[in-house]
């Protein structure tokens, strides 16, 4: 069962545009929702990430919006570059006695085009 | 410095084999685990250690077991290795829950071949 569901599950932007990845989820009891991105042939790595008290938080040219009634976040690129080409992947996690249970979702494969 | 390291970083091996993967981190974090990235890129936690105790364990075989001879070591090691278990498996630790640590740092990954 997905406890993430992630949408689209590839994305092509042209430079300078924006890039919009979107995530629901279920399990109210998640506490911690960050976004990670992975290159080819590396290790996910943490983007940016929020707790379920806050709407939005920005850094740089990366925001994620976090609407907790609808259950739903999603992650902004603004002014994407070729360098932004990547797949990235939504979470969400469970404090499990001192563990972070992260639950990912699918996974969006961002391509930017020049 | 890397910061969580595993090797092998490629694997190949007959169905049937038995083999380990290492894993190593110089964050002084608490918590380590394992994670398997398969064809589609999904990934889904295997496994989590907390000072050498087992906290999360996902519906993973009995022929993966994970060993943490120390906080700062986490192996995988798989036996009667199937073709399904192709796939990249990936290492990460984080900071104690309890004490703040909510970011995972993951290794480079270490791609497994069955034939």
């Amino acid at each position: 069962q997905q406890q993430v569901k992630q949408s689209p599950q590839s994305l092509i932007v042209q430079k300078g545009g924006i890039s919009i990845i979107n995530c629901a989820y279920e399990n109210t009891a998640f506490d911690y929702f960050p976004w990670y991105q992975q290159f080819p042939g590396k290790g996910p790595a943490l983007l940016i990430a929020i707790r379920p008290d806050v709407s939005e938080k920005k850094e740089g040219r990366f925001t994620i919006s976090f609407n907790k009634s609808a259950k739903q976040f999603s992650l902004h690129i603004m002014d994407s570059q070729p360098g932004d080409s990547a797949t990235y992947f939504c979470a969400a996690t469970l404090d499990q006695t001192g563990a972070n249970n992260l639950f990912f979702g699918t996974g969006t494969r961002l391509t930017v085009i020049p | 410095d890397t910061a969580v390291s595993q090797t092998p970083k490629y694997l190949v091996t007959q169905m049937g084999n038995d083999k380990s993967i290492k894993c190593e981190q110089n964050l002084g974090h608490d918590t380590m685990y394992w994670y398997k990235q398969d064809s589609k890129k999904f990934l889904k936690i295997m496994f989590s250690y907390n000072n050498k105790e087992l906290i999360i364990n996902e519906t993973v075989p009995n022929r993966f077991s994970p060993k943490s001879p120390d906080k700062a070591h986490l192996n995988l090691h798989i036996n009667s290795l199937e073709l399904g278990d192709s796939a990249v498996y990936f290492c990460a630790s984080s900071q104690d829950r309890r004490a703040g640590g909510d970011e995972q740092y993951f290794g480079p990954g270490t791609r497994l071949t069955v034939t």
